[in-house]
């Protein structure tokens, strides 16, 4: 069974760029949220994806955007990259919560991303 | 102030020490709690969930919730070399699409 995977694993980009990170939910899994963790800190919510729509957003701004998949993958997207958005970057999935709202959120290995 | 709060530690202790990992939050309205553990350059791993007041064990892992206190707890009996990692609290509210908060994380070190 295979869990949450990410890629790429490490991504190295320099200020005012663009990025593009991907995420492929456990089997069985339809809602994505991503996560930022800096070093040394825990992981921040970015925001939530179900049926292909943002569903919940926390504390980052529009230069974050996301997309989700038929298939339940999704993509984050950074752009115009500063210094700052250097951190981990993380993907979780779980069931739909109001299905069941006992359910879990299990994550990836993360894609840490560097900026110069 | 922060939602969650964690100590960062370090924590210190030799093989087979009882460790104690804890957590307190502001929120009331927090009702699932979780610990993870995260390795270094891994992603977190799911340890022990838990819904409102209470304990719950699994192997040598115990959780306790105490939301009067607004606290959570986690316990690990006979630590491993195998246990030295970080380990995260997280919970959220049990209403709709909901985010995790997470604390700071503790890092944990189990000597031979």
């Amino acid at each position: 069974d295979a869990g949450v995977t990410q890629s790429p694993t490490h991504l190295i980009k320099t200020r005012g760029q663009q990025v593009t990170l991907r995420c492929s939910p456990k089997s069985g899994h339809d809602t994505v949220s991503w996560y930022q963790q800096a070093l040394g800190q825990g992981p921040q919510f970015i925001f939530q994806y179900y049926e292909e729509e943002e569903r919940q957003r926390g504390n980052f701004p529009d230069r974050f955007s996301g997309h989700q998949f038929p298939n339940y993958s999704s993509e984050l997207n950074v752009n115009a990259l500063l210094l700052g958005d250097s951190a981990l970057y993380l993907c979780a999935s779980s069931f739909f919560l109001r299905r069941n709202s006992n359910q879990p959120q299990h994550f990836g290995d993360g894609t840490r991303l560097s900026i110069l | 102030q922060k939602e969650v709060e964690q100590d960062p530690g370090p924590l210190s202790v030799p093989e087979g020490a009882i460790v104690s990992l804890n957590c307190t939050y502001s929120n009331s309205a927090f009702q699932y709690f979780m610990w993870y553990r995260q390795y270094s350059r891994k992603g977190p791993e799911l340890l022990m969930y838990t819904y409102s007041s209470g304990n719950k064990e699994d192997g040598r892992f115990t959780a306790q919730v105490d939301k009067s206190s607004k606290y959570i707890s986690l316990f690990i009996r006979d630590s491993q070399p195998s246990d030295s990692a970080t380990y995260l609290c997280a919970m959220r509210k049990n209403t709709g699409f909901q985010k995790l908060v997470f604390g700071t994380g503790t890092r944990l070190l189990v000597s031979p």
